[in-house]
């Protein structure tokens, strides 16, 4: 069975510092691999995601994750934060049977 | 082009009663996922739709229920209501699965009382 692991449940951080969430996953197929954020009372919106190919993977807002098949993860990173990026991000994995699996979420705190 | 649109936002319910949730999905995509979240189980996959016909389903009782349409507008039924079932629902649409990344409505958000 798979699974996704976000070991942080919550992570402050101040402005313009680095941040990483962690995200690890187990699966014994190949997998695809997402995150998702999410913001008070809204849905997920798509971060960034990898299917295939380069390991590197970057959003539009600065955002960037870097698949790990070795180790089995997919972390998210960003190396200057500002305080709109204060919001919960998911981690998920699909492996072709037409669902995601989500971590538990991770509450990023901006701090000015 | 619009995102996904669920409908209602907010519904609240009396245990026993039932509730349909409607979503419609991004013109063009055909495949329509629902999900359950709460904070005590985070987010749940209940079932998955591709031109009308279930791809999958979650484990969740049978009182949870779903149907696509031919124009992939999708519903999801809950009868019997539980205090339990309390949560965010949460629609997805994608052109053909889960490869092409799905994109999310703003849910509706159920409160059994």
């Amino acid at each position: 069975a798979q699974s996704v692991t976000q070991l942080d449940s919550q992570v402050p951080v101040f402005e313009e510092a680095p941040v990483e969430l962690r995200c690890n996953y187990s699966s014994s197929v190949s997998v695809y691999l997402f995150w998702y954020v999410q913001y008070p009372n809204q849905g997920l919106q798509l971060l960034l995601k990898y299917l295939s190919g380069s390991t590197l993977v970057e959003s539009i807002n600065g955002f960037e994750a870097e698949f790990n098949k070795s180790q089995t993860s997919f972390h998210l990173r960003k190396p200057s934060v500002h305080i709109s990026d204060t919001a919960e991000y998911f981690c998920a994995v699909g492996s072709g049977t037409y669902k995601y699996i989500f971590g538990t979420g991770t509450r990023l705190k901006v701090l000015a | 082009k619009a995102g996904v649109t669920q409908t209602p936002r907010y519904l609240i319910k009396t245990r026993g009663q039932q509730v349909t949730l409607s979503c419609s999905p991004i013109s063009g995509h055909r495949s329509v996922s629902w999900y359950q979240q709460t904070p005590g189980q985070g987010l749940q996959f209940l079932f998955e739709y591709f031109s009308e016909t279930q791809r999958n389903k979650g484990n969740f009782p049978g009182r949870f229920s779903g149907r696509q349409f031919s124009n992939s507008r999708s519903e999801m039924n809950v009868s019997t209501l539980e205090l339990g079932d309390s949560a965010l629902y949460l629609c997805a649409s994608s052109l053909a699965g889960e490869g092409d990344g799905y994109t999310f409505g703003s849910g509706t958000r159920l409160t059994v009382v």
